[in-house]
């Protein structure tokens, strides 16, 4: 059951330049979409989110696009900050339909060198 | 900043054992959750919690796994005979407002069963 896709498993870029994550999901019915962080012994960290009325929602160096037709989204990180190394996970929800759950991707690691 | 807390870090027990997992949400929030991680795999709903019953569950969330709200802090996740495939990292999240899935999670629970 993939219904959320995170294709890369990881992705290496340098400070100060543009990170892009992906994400692909198969469900339709899903009507809100969101990104969290996590580091290493800790939990998800919510990042940013958009709902499927949208297609794009910024919070400071954080954007995230949403293109319904090609059930595609993607996590733009500008610019890029070694802090911001971590695992990204995209997650979906039909909270339209009334379900209360996430369903998540994989997760791509993200390393930002110095 | 509020955090949702977890205990323990870590536990090990021996198969057919019973376990329960601890977590204390953000005392406002009023809806809580246990998702799952199992290692290399992706993060999956278990169940959802609010007004003191269960208003989702997954496949997962079979007769072995029951949640109690045993108090006004504490928000727990029982599982009656563990199997070897219960092995995993179990998280906890809580959130004020239904459908506000940027929910805060714990830092997790690493069960190991032996």
């Amino acid at each position: 059951d993939q219904q959320v896709k995170q294709n890369s498993p990881s992705l290496s870029v340098q400070e100060g330049r543009i990170s892009i994550l992906n994400c692909d999901y198969t469900n339709s019915m899903f009507d809100y979409f969101l990104w969290y962080k996590k580091y290493p012994a800790e939990g998800p960290t919510f990042l940013i989110s958009i709902s499927s009325i949208k297609d794009k929602n910024e919070d400071g160096r954080f954007t995230v696009f949403l293109n319904k037709s090609a059930k595609h989204l993607s996590l733009h990180i500008v610019p890029s900050q070694p802090g911001d190394s971590a695992v990204y996970f995209c997650a979906a929800s039909e909270g339209g339909g009334g379900s209360e759950k996430l369903v998540f991707g994989k997760g791509t690691k993200l390393t930002v060198n110095p | 900043e509020p955090e949702v807390t977890q205990t323990p870090s870590h536990q090990v027990t021996q198969m057919g054992q019973e376990v329960i997992l601890r977590c204390v949400p953000i005392s406002n929030h009023l809806y809580f959750y246990w998702y799952r991680q199992i290692l290399g795999q992706k993060v999956e709903f278990l169940v959802s919690f609010y007004n003191n019953e269960i208003s989702e569950k997954s496949e997962i969330f079979d007769d072995q796994f029951s949640v109690e709200r045993p108090d006004g802090s504490n928000f727990t996740l029982k599982i009656r005979s563990t199997k070897l495939e219960d092995s995993a990292m179990y998280f906890c999240a809580s959130s004020w407002r239904q459908r506000n899935y940027g929910y805060t999670f714990g830092s997790g629970t690493r069960l190991t069963v032996v």
